[in-house]
C-alpha cells in the first residue's frame, strides 16, 4: 500500500510568487491536513479537508489556501510569498474511521523563498 | 485556544530510561498521541491515550493523566537510533490535531 506523496519534495521561490503543493493521501483515506514546520516551532496546523471540504482551518493568513479533489487529492496554494513562508510543508492523511486518528504523513515539501 | 508545552531538549546515554513531559490546554479533548521524527524524515506514529493510565508498546510507554492534562512517554533501554524529535499532539473536539513544539532527544554512547 502506497504512503503518503508529496510533490514536489523541494522548491526555491522568491518574494512575491505564489506555490502550489500537492499531496496524493493512501488509498481509502478521506482525511487530508496540513502543517508548516519550522525549527522551533514545531508542527503548525494549517487547514484539514474531508470529502472535498474544508473541515479546520489554522491560524494562518488568507494567502494560505487549499482544496481537495474528488480522489481525495489535496493541494494547497501560498500566495504573495514572504521570507518567513521558508519552511517544510506536510500532508498527512488518515482513515478518519480510527479512534486514534492516527496521522500518516508524507516527507514534506520543503520551501525557501528568497 | 490550544496549547502544548514539552521540554526542547533532553539527553541521555544508551541503556537508560527518558520520560518526556506535555500539558496541554485544549477546548475539548480527545486523545493525546506521540509521534517520532528522524532528522529529514516525516513523522510517525506512535502511541494514543484516550483514558488515564500507561500504555506500554514495547520499549516505549505513553502515560495520561486527564484530570492533570498531563501525559508523558517513557523511553526504555535507550538506543543510539531513538535521538530524534518527539512530539506530543491533541486531539481535540473540533477533530483536528494540534502539534507541540517536540523535543529534541538526544541518545550519547
Amino acid at each position: 500500500k502506497a504512503g503518503v506523496t508529496q510533490t514536489p519534495r523541494y522548491l526555491i521561490k522568491t518574494r512575491g510568487q505564489q506555490v502550489t503543493l500537492s499531496c496524493s493521501p493512501i488509498s481509502g483515506h478521506r482525511s487530508v491536513s496540513w502543517y508548516q514546520q519550522t525549527p522551533g516551532q514545531g508542527l503548525q496546523f494549517l487547514f484539514e479537508y474531508f470529502s472535498e471540504t474544508q473541515r479546520n482551518k489554522g491560524n494562518f493568513p488568507g494567502r494560505f489556501s487549499g482544496r481537495q479533489f474528488s480522489n481525495s487529492r489535496s493541494e494547497m496554494n501560498v500566495s504573495t510569498l514572504e521570507l518567513g513562508d521558508s519552511a517544510l510543508y506536510l500532508c498527512a492523511s488518515s482513515s478518519d474511521g480510527s479512534p486514534s486518528g492516527e496521522l500518516f504523513f508524507g516527507e514534506g515539501s520543503r520551501l525557501t523563498v528568497l | 485556544g490550544q496549547s502544548l508545552e514539552q521540554p526542547s531538549e533532553v539527553t541521555a546515554v544508551e541503556g537508560a530510561i527518558v520520560q518526556i513531559n506535555c500539558t496541554y490546554q485544549t477546548s475539548g479533548f480527545y486523545g493525546l498521541s506521540w509521534y517520532q521524527q528522524h532528522d529529514g524524515g516525516a513523522p510517525t506514529f506512535l502511541s494514543y491515550n484516550a483514558l488515564d493510565g500507561l500504555e506500554e508498546t514495547g520499549r516505549f510507554s505513553s502515560f495520561l493523566s486527564r484530570s492533570d492534562s498531563y501525559g508523558y512517554l517513557l523511553l526504555q533501554e535507550l538506543q543510539m537510533k531513538d535521538s530524534a524529535s518527539y512530539f506530543c499532539a491533541v486531539r481535540a473536539n473540533n477533530n483536528d490535531m494540534r502539534f507541540g513544539a517536540g523535543t529534541r532527544l538526544t541518545v550519547k554512547p
